[in-house]
């Protein structure tokens, strides 16, 4: 079975200080990992991806996760924090199922709050 | 090409009403997957459907919820004599075809809201 544990649920930082959003996993099987941003009342969009290539994934708006098999962990991390980085982030951890779909497992989120 | 679509965005309804809400994928996107989130959780996995099968079904509530993607038209999550626990944001994503699901793209949702 597969798990994601958000550490933190509340992030807050200065506007130009670096972001660290922490997640870790368990999974029976090499998974996909990913990180989720959502804005209030909106939709999730996909930050990035990690699907056993590199394990330092690039995402957008700066983002950028590395991928540590050996400490199970994804973590989420950005070098300069803008206003518009405040939001939800969600890490979510999908294995192959035997039916060959992948079916995703959310952690409960972290709020980043960012203090100009 | 447009994202993901959902409507309505917003939903009231009394209880023992019915609620439908529709989710229309991305173009040429085949596989349909409904989650729902309730207040300050992650979101929760409830249908995996393509084009006229359901696929995996584990997260359904046993009663009163059924989804359906028909050949034509979007896919319809029903909720029948909704109560106030089913207050919360579904969301609809979907996939292109020969992927599994791998990523998903995610509507804006329908915040439902039972009185």
């Amino acid at each position: 079975a597969q798990s994601v544990t958000q550490l933190d649920s509340h992030v807050s930082v200065s506007e130009g200080t670096p972001v660290l959003l922490r997640c870790n996993y368990s999974s029976s099987y090499s998974p996909s990992l990913f990180w989720y941003v959502q804005h209030p009342n909106k939709g999730l969009q996909l930050l990035l991806k990690y699907t056993s290539a590199a394990t330092l994934v690039k995402g957008i708006n700066g983002f950028e996760a590395e991928f540590k098999k050996s400490e199970t962990s994804f973590h989420l991390t950005k070098p300069s924090a803008h206003m518009s980085d405040a939001a939800e982030y969600f890490c979510v951890v999908s294995d192959r199922r035997a039916g060959g779909s992948y079916i995703p497992t959310f952690g409960r989120g972290t709020s980043l709050i960012v203090h100009p | 090409n447009a994202g993901v679509m959902q409507n309505p965005r917003h939903l009231v309804r009394r209880r023992g009403q019915e609620a439908r809400l529709r989710c229309s994928p991305m173009k040429g996107h085949s596989h349909v997957y409904w989650y729902r989130q309730l207040p300050e959780e992650g979101l929760k996995f409830m249908v995996y459907l393509q084009k006229e099968n359901i696929i995996d079904e584990s997260g359904m509530p046993k009663e009163r919820f059924s989804a359906e993607f028909p050949k034509e038209g979007p896919s319809i999550l029903r909720i029948q004599q909704v109560v106030r626990g089913d207050s919360a944001a579904y969301f609809c994503a979907s996939s292109p075809p020969g992927q599994g699901g791998d990523t998903q793209y995610f509507g804006p949702g329908t915040r439902l809201t039972v009185l």
